[in-house]
């Protein structure tokens, strides 16, 4: 079956290091996304990403934040100086199409340690 | 007002009962609708999605949605300990974002 993968599946960085978490979506699926889980505290929004572009972002996703899809296969999210409220497990997801329809699945998540 | 609420837990219940899970969202433009589950320490798991008014049946589990009410429902039968999860109700955000939002979540136990 089909599955999003990410690496690494747990980082620890000092503060003020950059940070770049990879993701390789479902290969059919067009929507890709970044959510982030803060330990004990709900799935917050980060990020989404349509046809090379920013479709949505959240108050989160300020300008220490960036999304890429290098090539035609991997998604990245890089946090470009981290602080130690960035320490959470992030998801990537994908979905075939935009969430009126579709399905987002979630890839194993990649837990992030700022010290 | 949260944007998706749903009542924390822990929801216990004996193995083999039903369980019912229970999310409201305030959004009235949402037209997606979504049940997770979370296992700690692991990510979201999409068990159900439901899109119309009424119900939908996927072998033990039913998700139920009334637009009117703002209301999404889960319906766990014949539950099992492996069941003993967080379940999480996503929402599509709506006026044209492509997001979901997810409520806080329901610890759900199953003991034997």
């Amino acid at each position: 079956e089909p599955e999003v993968t990410q690496t690494p599946s747990h980082q620890v960085t000092q503060m003020g290091q950059e940070v770049i978490l990879r993701c390789v979506p479902i290969s059919n699926h067009l929507y890709f996304y970044w959510y982030r889980q803060i330990l004990g505290q709900k799935v917050e929004f980060l990020v989404s990403f349509y046809n090379n572009e920013i479709s949505e972002k959240s108050e989160i996703f300020d300008d220490q934040f960036s999304v890429e899809r290098p090539d035609g296969s991997n998604f990245t999210l890089k946090i470009r100086s981290t602080k130690l409220e960035d320490s959470a497990m992030y998801f990537c997801a994908s979905s075939e199409r935009d969430t009126k329809s579709g399905e987002l699945f979630f890839g194993e998540g990649s837990r992030l340690t700022v010290l | 007002q949260k944007e998706v609420e749903q009542n924390s837990g822990p929801l216990s219940v004996p193995e083999g009962a039903i369980a019912s899970l229970n999310c409201t969202y305030s959004d009235r433009g949402s037209q997606s609708f979504f049940w997770y589950r979370q296992y700690s320490g692991k990510s979201p798991e999409l068990i159900m999605s439901i899109y119309s008014n009424g119900d939908k049946e996927d072998g033990r589990f039913t998700a139920q949605l009334n637009k009117a009410s703002q209301y999404v429902s889960l319906l766990i039968r014949d539950s099992q300990p492996s069941d003993s999860a967080t379940y999480l109700c996503a929402v599509n955000r709506g006026g044209g974002y492509n997001k979901l939002i997810f409520g806080a979540g329901t610890r759900l136990a199953v003991h034997p």
